[in-house]
């Protein structure tokens, strides 16, 4: 079936540091690609998405493409900030409604 | 907006007890889903709701599972004789057609502790 790797965590960066959160897949077909956090506290929240191969998916300074020919998402951005820390889900969509999710990758950035 | 809202936030109870968890999704979204999320497993689908069609119910881990959606709208999540294992998160989302593309926007979820 379907399934997500992530990133085992915790990560923990210095502020302003380049973070990638490695992200790969198995999936029949074509599924779309996500990244969702979680902030403390919170629920849930789409960070981005990738619907098709080579889409570049983007916001608040993070970026992931959609590679078909790694089956990968990596999440990436170029200065993190405090405000960054939370754990992050990279997951998939397939012929199936659900979302699969990876196992969450925990980022602290620390001042 | 309306986000997606889960009642209660928190919920403690006796194994063996049954508990219901209600989600009310975003105004206008014709899918629903629950998920569950706990130390163990992650992040696990449980059920789909898409309009008027059957659930799809795959994600279920035991009959002691089942949900409902009345009015194409409120969902309630019912666990009967319940276990320790049934301890986690509980998370609703909707989504607004439930197509392969459209986001689904999470609820703050409930936290069940089974004693």
């Amino acid at each position: 079936g379907d399934s997500v790797t992530q990133m085992e965590g915790p990560v923990t960066l210095s502020e302003e540091a380049f973070l990638t959160i490695n992200c790969t897949y198995t999936a029949t077909g074509y599924p779309s690609l996500f990244w969702y956090v979680q902030y403390p506290g919170e629920g849930l929240q789409l960070l981005l998405k990738a619907t098709k191969a080579d889409d570049k998916g983007s916001n608040k300074g993070f970026e992931a493409t959609y590679r078909k020919e790694t089956t990968s998402f990596h999440l990436e951005k170029g200065s993190v900030q405090v405000s960054d820390s939370a754990v992050y889900f990279c997951a998939l969509r397939g012929g199936a409604q659900k979302l699969v999710f990876g196992q969450g990758t925990r980022l602290t950035i620390n001042p | 907006g309306a986000g997606v809202s889960q009642s209660p936030s928190n919920k403690v109870t006796e194994k063996g007890k049954d508990v219901e968890l209600r989600c009310d999704p975003i105004s206008g979204h014709t899918a629903l889903y629950w998920y569950r999320q706990s130390l163990g497993q992650g992040l696990e689908f449980l059920i789909y709701f898409q309009g008027n069609s059957a659930p799809d119910k795959s994600g279920l881990p035991s009959d002691r599972f089942s949900a409902e959606r009345t009015g194409g709208s409120v969902s309630t999540l019912t666990i009967q004789r319940t276990q320790q294992e049934d301890s986690a998160v509980y998370l609703c989302a909707s989504s607004l057609r439930g197509g392969a593309t459209d986001t689904q926007y999470f609820g703050p979820g409930t936290r069940l502790t089974v004693l």
